[in-house]
């Protein structure tokens, strides 16, 4: 069990710019999340995938946002032409499906700068 | 409508002392749960401790127990003997499983700077 991986850690883009992210989790968990946090705030919730199914996008999740999980394992978050407010800390997590509790492991995240 | 108040932006606390970080909560589900993360200057988010809605005994973990008042909707984050160690943001979090299930709402933080 090497834990979540997120890659890059960090990114600087230009304005305007996509980006790509990659979250590789743990490898028993069948389910998928990615949050997103801004400076001072607790981790908000954007999407989420069962095995391949992305089944539950926040609103916050505008069209420029894209996530994607082939074959139920990595997952690919792309946003597309890039603003400012996009900069965060996007993390990534999984969890195993069933039970009441079910915890999350998070990544360390992707810092994204958009300059 | 907020889900998690943290009302402490930051905290200190002298190194082996006891401190307790605030955490209030709003939901109209009787089937809940309840966790408290660690987040170090690195990003990753550590889970600590987990409290469920109908669990009748205080959860603990270690240095870690979890003062939950129901009636209240409090869940309120002790860590004893405090180390150096334990200097880092600490978010509380819930899902509220019938709706909300596959999503956790996070407070807002709170900055726990441990002092020697």
């Amino acid at each position: 069990d090497t834990g979540v991986s997120q890659n890059p850690r960090h990114k600087i883009t230009k304005r305007g710019q996509n980006v790509t992210f990659r979250c590789d989790p743990i490898s028993e968990h069948n389910r998928l999340y990615w949050y997103r946090q801004t400076l001072g705030q607790g981790p908000e919730f954007l999407t989420y995938f069962q095995n391949e199914a992305q089944l539950e996008k926040s609103r916050l999740l505008s069209d420029r946002f894209s996530a994607e999980r082939p074959k139920g394992s990595f997952s690919t978050l792309e946003i597309q032409r890039t603003e400012q407010g996009d900069s965060a800390m996007y993390l990534c997590a999984s969890s195993q499906l069933g039970g009441p509790f079910y915890g999350y492991t998070f990544g360390s995240g992707t810092r994204l700068t958009v300059v | 409508a907020q889900k998690i108040t943290q009302t402490q932006p930051g905290m200190f606390v002298q190194e082996k002392e006891a401190v307790t970080l605030d955490c209030t909560y709003d939901t109209s589900d009787q089937s809940y749960g309840l966790f408290w993360y660690k987040q170090p200057s690195s990003g990753e988010m550590i889970f600590l401790i987990y409290q469920g809605s109908y669990d009748e005994q205080n959860a603990t973990e270690g240095r870690y127990s979890l003062n939950f008042q129901k009636a209240r909707k409090s869940a309120n984050l002790v860590i004893s003997a405090s180390q150096l160690g334990d200097s880092a943001m600490y978010f509380c979090a819930m899902r509220d499983f019938p709706n909300t299930g596959n999503q956790f709402y996070f407070g807002t933080g709170t900055s726990l700077t441990v002092i020697p």
